[in-house]
């Protein structure tokens, strides 16, 4: 099946500071969601893109799809302690099943 | 907040038992899925179904086996678990008025450990 690679693959960060993490596919979707896993729980819905070039803010997280259709990106303004987690993104091409991207884990260093 | 259920939370079983892993969702969505995940890796969808009476297998083969005779309730069976069933099973749904279809919801997961 498709396949969508996501970097980098973990971060460590001091709280604060920005980040910034994408997702990229050799096909083109028409939607990319961004989730956010905590530890023992299930993914929850962050950001949702529907069109090329969008870019839609969700208090401190902003998500652009890209252009091509074939890249997403996930940006974290002044990231707080709660931040930490895997973060996931997922790609859909017409009503078919999501493909999950292999996620990016969060890490703020105190 | 989602509303979308599974039980149990945590399950610790032997090898050869039958369990069922229970998810229920109160948004009316059509669309409902199980995925596999290890911990902090990707999810793997291993059923799925777009209305009562509708399975289909997912990407990762699984020994499991699903049934959807309601439309909030999906839930999955293995018949004989064996430790290689071990891992963290996700339920979601989507479909419905207030969001895109494509918009997945995720239960909080059972953890599933065959001794």
């Amino acid at each position: 099946g498709q396949q969508l690679n996501q970097s980098p693959q973990s971060m460590f960060i001091q709280e604060g500071e920005d980040v910034s993490m994408n997702c990229t596919s050799s096909s083109i979707f028409n939607t990319w969601l961004w989730y956010k896993q905590d530890p023992g729980e299930g993914p929850v819905l962050l950001i949702a893109l529907y069109k090329a070039g969008e870019l839609t803010s969700n208090g401190r997280l902003t998500a652009q799809f890209g252009i091509t259709r074939k890249d997403s990106f996930l940006n974290i303004s002044a990231s707080i302690p709660s931040d930490v987690g895997i973060y996931f993104c997922a790609g859909v091409f017409g009503n078919e099943k999501l493909t999950f991207g292999t996620g990016t884990r969060l890490t703020i260093i105190p | 907040e989602a509303d979308i259920y599974q039980t149990p939370r945590y399950l610790v079983i032997g090898t050869g038992k039958k369990i069922t892993l229970e998810c229920s969702q109160t948004m009316g969505h059509d669309k409902m899925y199980w995925y596999q995940q290890d911990p902090g890796m990707e999810l793997h969808l291993i059923h799925y179904s777009y209305g009562v009476n509708s399975t289909e297998k997912g990407d990762l083969s699984s020994e499991s086996t699903v049934s959807r005779i309601r439309t909030e309730h999906f839930p999955l069976t293995l018949e004989s678990a064996r430790p290689s069933h071990t891992s963290q099973y996700l339920c979601a749904s989507s479909g419905g008025l207030a969001s895109s279809y494509n918009e997945q919801f995720f239960g909080p997961g059972t953890r599933l450990t065959v001794l």
